[in-house]
């Protein structure tokens, strides 16, 4: 298995601008997990969903961050508008459904919003 | 303060050191974490533990339950073990999310 797949893994924008980030989970794997990591505040939850279907999204920081997944295959993390504060390294993660199975983290995006 | 401490939040050593890194938590947990992130910026996962030890080649992570502590040892450390060692709880109450330490930036010196 390639593991899980993020794309693209740098993007540059300007603030107010759509940005779209990708994951593609581990096949099999019931649990997908998005997570942003600053220097300020490390890493942080942002969303997970088990069967596809979104669980908490508490640490989703305002209305501006959405997540979708519309099948086991694919995810999506949207910022619309864009901020320079967004910029961070975004991760998707993914695990089976067994209790104390562990996470497997994509390669991360680099966001840059300036 | 925040639920997940470790200490140090830096580390450096010589090669062949024996390396201690220490995490407390304050809620209760079903597992514990430790993550290694390496310069380029992948996250690898080390350990899961509820209870006890695990060892894997030349890292060992315990933890203690009661005490509400783990520490992530490298025995005979290498330039290589240089990285972010990152230690994550998973609390009772939030059932599948993941509460991060800051990290501890790790240096092994030839």
């Amino acid at each position: 298995d390639a593991g899980v797949i993020q794309s693209p893994r740098h993007e540059v924008t300007e603030m107010g601008q759509e940005v779209t980030l990708r994951c593609k989970p581990i096949s099999g794997h019931d649990y997908l997990f998005w997570y942003r990591q600053t220097m300020m505040r490390g890493l942080e939850l942002l969303i997970y969903f088990n069967n596809n279907v979104p669980i908490d999204d508490s640490g989703m920081p305002e209305d501006r961050f959405s997540a979708k997944m519309p099948n086991a295959s694919f995810s999506t993390l949207k910022i619309q508008p864009s901020e320079p504060r967004d910029s961070a390294v975004y991760f998707c993660a993914t695990r089976d459904r067994g209790a104390y199975n562990e996470q497997f983290f994509g390669p991360g995006t680099r966001l840059t919003v300036l | 303060k925040n639920e997940v401490e470790q200490s140090p939040q830096n580390l450096t050593a010589q090669e062949g050191e024996f390396i201690t890194i220490n995490c407390s938590y304050s809620v209760g947990i079903s597992a514990l974490h430790w993550l290694q992130q390496h310069p380029g910026g992948g996250i690898v996962s080390l350990f899961m533990l509820s209870s006890g030890k695990k060892k894997h080649g030349r890292l060992i992570a315990t933890i203690n339950i009661q005490e509400k502590h783990s520490s992530l040892h490298i025995t005979a450390s290498h330039p290589r073990d240089s990285a972010v060692y990152i230690c994550a709880v998973r609390s009772i109450q939030g059932a599948q999310k993941l509460v991060f330490g800051q990290g501890t930036r790790l240096t092994i010196n030839p």
